[in-house]
């Protein structure tokens, strides 16, 4: 069975850093695209970054693109999220997703782990 | 890219059939066959429901169903059950911004 697991959230300032990781088991990680998405306290999903399985390619939401770096490290199964510059609206609950190459849809998705950017 | 347009809320009683509604645009719902629906209960992950406009991941009941017409597409839930109670998020693929949500639209069983 498919499982992802976050880790890495927590509080940060303002202008602060912080690394999410993401712990994938139960498929073959480095066939597929791994995606992170957020979900602001009260409100509805954002796509945010997307790597193929190689590391080759990666898109940015407009929002965050030029803080925040995704990569991965296929021989330990974990995708990255390396967030720089952080602002008040990046406060969120930040999940891993999945999706099979050349399919358009998230099928497994992690539990969350929370960043809150606060001074 | 905006996000698509769901409505706020919905309800209905147990054993009726309710419909969600996601409005978007000729650049993704109305472009692309690729509508999805997520279901998250409070605190917890969003479960895969629908891909494809209308296809059912194995182990989603039947009751849960997908359509598509022109801009639109909807979620239908027939035979409500009290644990069908979460909100509903509806997603579509959109070419170069590559994937659009709606705001999420709660669900209530009376």
């Amino acid at each position: 069975e498919a499982q992802l697991v976050e880790s890495g959230g927590g509080l940060a300032q303002p202008g602060g850093s912080l690394r999410l990781s993401c712990a994938a088991s139960g498929f073959t990680f480095s066939s597929d695209w791994m995606f992170w998405v957020r979900q602001a306290p009260g409100k509805g999903l954002v796509w945010v970054s997307r790597i193929n399985g190689d590391g080759s390619r990666t898109t940015y939401a407009d929002s965050v693109k030029g803080r925040f770096t995704i990569s991965r490290d296929n021989a330990k199964s974990t995708l990255y999220l390396q967030m720089n510059s952080l602002r008040a609206e990046d406060t969120a609950v930040y999940y891993c997703t999945h999706t099979v190459t050349d399919h358009y849809y998230f099928d497994y998705w992690g539990q969350g782990t929370l960043v809150t950017v606060s001074s | 890219q905006s996000a698509l347009t769901q409505p706020r809320s919905v309800s209905g009683s147990p054993g009726q059939s309710v419909t969600i509604s996601c409005t978007g645009t000729s650049s993704d719902v109305g472009k692309y066959n690729y509508v999805s629906w997520y279901q998250q209960h409070p605190g917890k992950a969003p479960k895969l429901m629908i891909y494809d406009v209308s296809e059912r991941p194995s182990g989603v009941p039947a009751r849960f169903s997908g359509s598509k017409s022109g801009n639109t597409a909807s979620l239908t839930i027939s035979g409500l059950q009290a644990e069908d109670e979460a909100d509903y998020h509806c997603c579509s693929y959109a070419g170069s911004y590559p994937w659009v949500f709606g705001g999420g639209t709660k669900l209530t069983v009376l």
